[in-house]
């Protein structure tokens, strides 16, 4: 089945520590992206990548840093820069522009915990 | 300054009764609006969507209605079922990329 790959679904990090996010997709989608969901608030995003090798920060790129070297790889760093780490991070994917309707594919989440 | 806005947190309507959420924006190069259903701690799950040359879209109990003069959209969901309830988020795009701008949610509870 095809689809999107989050892991771990829960992570528990100390301050001060970097940690990554893995997000693997098989549907041979160029786009991915990288959101962050806090309580009472929409999806906000935190970096996109249209194409191998290349990368756009979003609306929150603060404190965070991807790379896009594999078509089915978008792994997410949260550094310690970030400073409120503690949130649902949802990877997606999608068909590239102009090709269709622009729905993305999400995974399932991860939660971040920072203790 | 969002770009997409959902001002009602919640809603709560009867089984069998119609649901309507509505979205607003900003933005009028958007050129797609999405709607998405989720789950708590899952992700979010594509529900229908409509290109912003139409001003309707059906898609069995789902209908989604866009009205570019007003910067409106709603989606209708009629009859409501209890497996509805879950976060509904609003999502635009535009621009030459398909990064999808999202709204606040709104928590539809349909009470059996």
């Amino acid at each position: 089945d095809g689809g999107i790959t989050q892991s771990p679904k829960y992570l528990f990090r100390k301050e001060g520590q970097n940690v990554t996010l893995s997000c693997e997709q098989n549907l041979n989608h160029d786009a991915m992206y990288w959101y962050r969901q806090d309580p009472g608030q929409g999806l906000r995003l935190i970096y996109y990548s249209q194409i191998v090798n290349d990368f756009q920060k979003g609306d929150i790129a603060e404190g965070y840093s991807v790379s896009r070297e594999k078509k089915e790889s978008f792994p997410l760093t949260v550094t310690s820069a970030q400073k409120n780490p503690t949130a649902f991070y949802l990877c997606a994917s999608s068909i590239p522009w102009g090709t269709g309707v622009p729905e993305a594919f999400f995974g399932q989440g991860t939660r971040l915990t920072v203790v | 300054d969002q770009q997409v806005k959902q001002n009602s947190p919640s809603l709560s309507v009867q089984e069998g009764r119609i649901s309507i959420l509505n979205c607003d924006y900003t933005n009028s190069m958007f050129d797609y609006f999405l709607w998405y259903k989720k789950y708590p701690a899952e992700g979010p799950t594509f529900l229908i969507s409509i290109s912003s040359i139409k001003d309707k879209n059906e898609d069995g109990r789902f209908t989604v209605f866009l009205n570019k003069s007003a910067k409106h959209l709603s989606l209708h969901i009629v009859p409501s079922q209890p497996g509805d309830s879950a976060v509904y988020f609003c999502a635009a795009s535009g621009g030459a990329t398909n990064k999808l701008i999202f709204g606040t949610g709104t928590l539809l509870a349909v009470q059996p």
